[in-house]
């Protein structure tokens, strides 16, 4: 089944202590996004990767870092997470065509 | 700066209705726009147009694309109860991977 998993789905966590996200697509698609959810703002784009190795900020990257080693994989990190990354993430995987974007289920973070 | 407007944030309509959701762009280097639909849970992608005008169709749903007006509208006819969602369109910058969204709009439909 194709699809785009993320992990962990909640995550309570304090600031300062580094996490990661992970996402991760069965898709072999080339392009790959991540976006936070806040209401009142919808959906803003924090990184995106055209490729292997090829990423690019967002409107929002502040606070992010991410990787692209593989094509399947791209972890969003927070170095030092602060209570207004409390979120609700999306990892997001596109087709070749550029036509349809698969979103992951999203994760829930809050840091206190 | 980019921006993507939706109107209205909030409609609540009775099943069986017509509906009109509208969106308008200002994005420079545009290459398409796109709409989902979101439930309790992660955007499911709906439609892609481009400035070409091609209208969208899928079952009730339609969109067209208005590259005048820099707008697009959603419409969806005979609406059901398990059409309430929140309804979020995005413009696409050429050449890259970049969306800007709108705030969304959150229909409701009463049965």
């Amino acid at each position: 089944e194709a699809q785009v998993t993320q992990n962990p789905r909640y995550l309570i966590t304090v600031t300062g202590k580094k996490l990661t996200v992970t996402c991760s697509q069965n898709m072999n698609h080339e392009y790959m996004s991540w976006y936070r959810q806040d209401p009142g703002l919808g959906l803003r784009q924090i990184y995106y990767s055209m490729n292997v190795e090829v990423t690019d900020k967002g409107d929002v990257p502040e606070g992010y870092k991410v990787s692209r080693k593989e094509k399947r994989n791209f972890p969003l990190i927070l170095e030092s997470p602060s209570p207004n990354q409390t979120s609700l993430y999306f990892c997001a995987s596109t087709d070749g065509n550029q036509e349809t974007q698969y979103f992951g289920p999203g994760t829930r973070l809050l840091v206190l | 700066e980019d921006k993507v407007v939706q109107s209205p944030l909030s409609l609540v309509v009775h099943e069986g209705d017509t509906v009109t959701l509208n969106c308008s762009y200002e994005v420079t280097n545009f290459r398409s726009l796109l709409w989902y639909k979101q439930e309790k849970k992660a955007p499911t992608f709906l439609f892609m147009l481009t400035s070409s005008g091609i209208e969208k169709k899928s079952g009730r749903l339609s969109s067209i694309l208005d590259k005048k007006e820099l707008s697009s509208i959603l419409n969806i006819t005979a609406t059901q109860t398990g059409d309430s969602a929140i309804y979020l369109c995005a413009g696409r910058i050429q050449g890259a991977q970049k969306l800007v969204f709108g705030q969304g709009t959150r229909l409701t439909i009463n049965p």
